[in-house]
């Protein structure tokens, strides 16, 4: 069974611009969740998609935004890059538990973008 | 103040000995979730647990509701257990993380 996968692995842009990251989940999978990991901050909770709605966000501002697609594929966005969002982005697929709650996480390798 | 708070921060120990790493959250939670992340990047799911106790192997993890507190045992540590791990406490299906623990096992 063929795990998460994540594409593009590293990329370096420069201020300004944007960036499209995009995620294929676990087969059966239909939540997606992307996550973004700093030396400073961690890991922080960015969004979740569920059946192409997202379904909850983090405290990230509106130059953050995904979507997900009807056979479960997500991309994230970023627009208007800041040196500060240089980061490894990670996404997640799992399966819904009853009430909606996430399960088990199974993680991709990650996007490690750098913007100079 | 970060919601969820791990200790130790740190920690060095010498191959075999009994490792115990705490987290702690300040409001009830739907699950909790032990993460293992190797230089590199790669992160795996150890547990994901609502209550009691669960094992794989020589990894254990425990989960007090009412004290809103786990833990995370590995006995019989080995090299290779060295990585940072990171507690994750979900509210539904957001999730919120600790700051990990830098574990490195010395043999």
């Amino acid at each position: 069974k063929a795990g998460v996968t994540q594409t593009p692995r590293y990329l370096i842009k420069t201020r300004g611009q944007q960036v499209t990251l995009s995620c294929s989940p676990i087969s059966g999978h239909r939540s997606v969740s992307w996550y973004q990991q700093t030396p400073g901050q961690g890991l922080q909770f960015l969004f979740e998609y569920f059946s192409e709605t997202q379904r909850n966000k983090g405290n990230f501002p509106g130059r953050f935004s995904g979507r997900q697609f009807s056979n479960s594929r997500s991309e994230m966005n970023v627009s208007t890059l800041e040196l500060g969002d240089s980061a490894l982005y990670l996404c997640a697929s799992s399966l819904r538990l009853a009430g909606g709650n996430t399960g088990e996480l199974f993680f991709g390798e990650g996007s490690r973008l750098t913007v100079l | 103040k970060n919601e969820v708070e791990q200790s130790p921060q740190n920690l060095t120990a010498q191959e075999g000995e009994f490792i115990t790493i705490n987290c702690s959250y300040s409001v009830g939670i739907s699950a909790l979730h032990w993460l293992q992340q190797h230089p590199g990047g790669g992160i795996v799911s150890l547990f994901m647990l609502s209550s009691g106790k669960k094992k794989h192997g020589r990894l254990i993890a425990t989960i007090n509701i009412q004290e809103k507190h786990s833990s995370l045992h590995i006995t019989a540590s080995h090299p290779r257990d060295s990585a940072v791990y990171i507690c994750a406490v979900g509210y539904g299906n957001k999730l919120v993380f600790g700051a990990g623990t830098i574990l490195r096992v010395k043999s």
